[in-house]
């Protein structure tokens, strides 16, 4: 079946670090990859997807890149601010036998400190 | 304005006594899914639904059930709780079944503790 691994965290930087968080997966035929934010007492809200190899997600400052080579889709940002302190979900969707399938990581909870 | 609501935001029970979770989406979407999230697992698809009166099940839908008779409202019932249904609860929809690329908007979650 579909999977997708991110890294554990919790990921600590200091305001204007620069981030990285790993992503990798696993799934039949040309799935579609979706970074998701969770801010504190909320529910996911969408940050940026990617729908084809070598696509380029983009949004408020986060970027991430369909590699098919890889089976990755890291997300980064140049320069973290106190308000992106969150948990980021790395998702795809598939398709099986008519079904559309979406798979999520586990999350990753980043703490920016000031 | 474009949401998925839920209700009630938070619920305290006693095992056995039967709840109903309430999901309504005002975009028109096909698809809908209750997932559920634990420290450390993750979010979880209970059950999901790619349109009026189908609904398939996800990934952990022992002790759950789930109807779709109107395409706006996707209701999560637990017929006799557990302790192990203590959790937090997610709606979602997206606008098509069919499109991978559509992303899935979700509900402010729904915090049940039964006890």
């Amino acid at each position: 079946g579909n999977s997708v691994t991110q890294m554990e965290g919790p990921v600590t930087l200091s305001e204007e670090a620069f981030l990285t968080i790993n992503c990798t997966y696993t799934a039949t035929g040309y799935p579609s990859l979706f970074w998701y934010v969770q801010y504190p007492g909320e529910g996911l809200q969408l940050l940026l997807k990617a729908t084809k190899a070598d696509d380029k997600g983009s949004n408020k400052g986060f970027e991430a890149t369909y590699r098919k080579e890889t089976t990755s889709f890291h997300l980064e940002k140049g320069s973290v601010q106190v308000s992106d302190s969150a948990v980021y979900f790395c998702a795809l969707t598939s398709s099986s036998g008519g079904s559309y399938i979406p798979t999520f990581g586990r999350g990753t909870s980043l703490i920016v400190h000031p | 304005e474009a949401q998925v609501t839920q209700n009630p935001r938070y619920l305290i029970t006693v095992t056995g006594k039967k709840l109903t979770v309430t999901c309504s989406q005002n975009m028109n979407h096909e698809y809908m899914s209750w997932y559920r999230q634990d420290p450390g697992l993750g979010l979880r698809q209970i059950y999901y639904s790619m349109n009026v009166e189908v609904t398939d099940k996800g990934d952990v839908p022992e002790g759950y059930k789930v109807s779709r008779k109107e395409k706006r409202n996707f209701p999560l019932i637990l017929e006799s709780p557990s302790p192990n249904q203590t959790s937090l609860y997610f709606c979602a929809s997206s606008l098509s079944a069919r499109d991978l690329n559509y992303e899935q908007y979700f509900g402010p979650g729904t915090r049940l503790t039964v006890t």
